[in-house]
């Protein structure tokens, strides 16, 4: 994905509900997919990740879905927490062996009481 | 703390001044991997070490970024003549296998915020 600069997506949930980030790939040969959360003066932080053979795959309240046809990732968190509010950024690595990430534009979650 | 820490936190320079970032990687981990987050955007990377070797500088922006690790341990990050472009923050990724496989995590440290002035 492409940067939008300063202004990040944003999405806005209520506690406790689901929330879905989506993001989306341009390089058909990517073979490997993270997700990570990012929080305000805190680096990149690790969620899921998931490898080109799959098309899902599920950890503690998230889920990262794969769609290599259209070449887009989402990630789902469910039941929503405050302490879930962070901005959230998908990242690739470009073919098996590559070693650098290449992040997505970043989405704002907003965790609304 | 078993995680990647990185300093100084902050560091505010005036153009034209050197400045050196540090990075000590987790305990053991042999791959060792520079970014740049400008404000709003996601991280970029800069270079790659596996050990000692600088396998990949692809991403450094210009010859006045140079990186290091010598002992295939600590790495410092080191820009010359800073511009206020090089203003942003620097994060460093460690991960523990030898690189072979794609699936390898990348755990990030907290990152020097660089305001050159």
């Amino acid at each position: 994905g492409e940067s939008v600069g300063l202004h990040l997506p944003t999405l806005s949930v209520q506690e406790g509900d689901n929330s879905i980030i989506n993001c989306a790939y341009s390089n058909s040969a990517s073979d490997y997919f993270i997700w990570y959360k990012q929080e305000s003066g805190k680096g990149p932080q690790f969620i899921i990740d998931i490898r080109s053979n799959m098309d899902k795959r599920q950890g503690q309240r998230v889920t990262v879905l794969l769609n290599k046809t259209v070449k887009h990732l989402s990630l789902q968190i469910a039941a929503t927490q405050p302490g879930d509010s962070a901005v959230y950024f998908c990242a690739e690595k470009a073919y098996q062996g590559a070693q650098k990430l290449v992040f997505g534009q970043g989405t704002r979650l907003t965790i609304n009481p | 703390g078993a995680g990647v820490s990185q300093s100084p936190r902050y560091k505010v320079a005036k153009r034209g001044q050197d400045v050196a970032l540090r990075c000590d990687p987790i305990s053991g981990h042999v791959s060792l991997f520079w970014y740049q987050q400008a404000l709003g955007q996601g991280p970029e990377f800069l270079t790659y070490f596996q050990n000692e070797a600088q396998l990949d500088k692809s991403g450094l922006p210009s010859d006045r970024f140079f990186a290091e690790r010598p002992e295939g341990s600590v790495s410092t990050l080191k820009i010359q003549r800073t511009q206020q472009e090089d203003s942003a923050v620097y994060l460093c990724a460690s991960s523990f296998n030898s690189g072979l496989h794609s699936t390898d995590t990348q755990y990030f440290g907290p990152g020097t915020r660089l305001t050159v002035l």
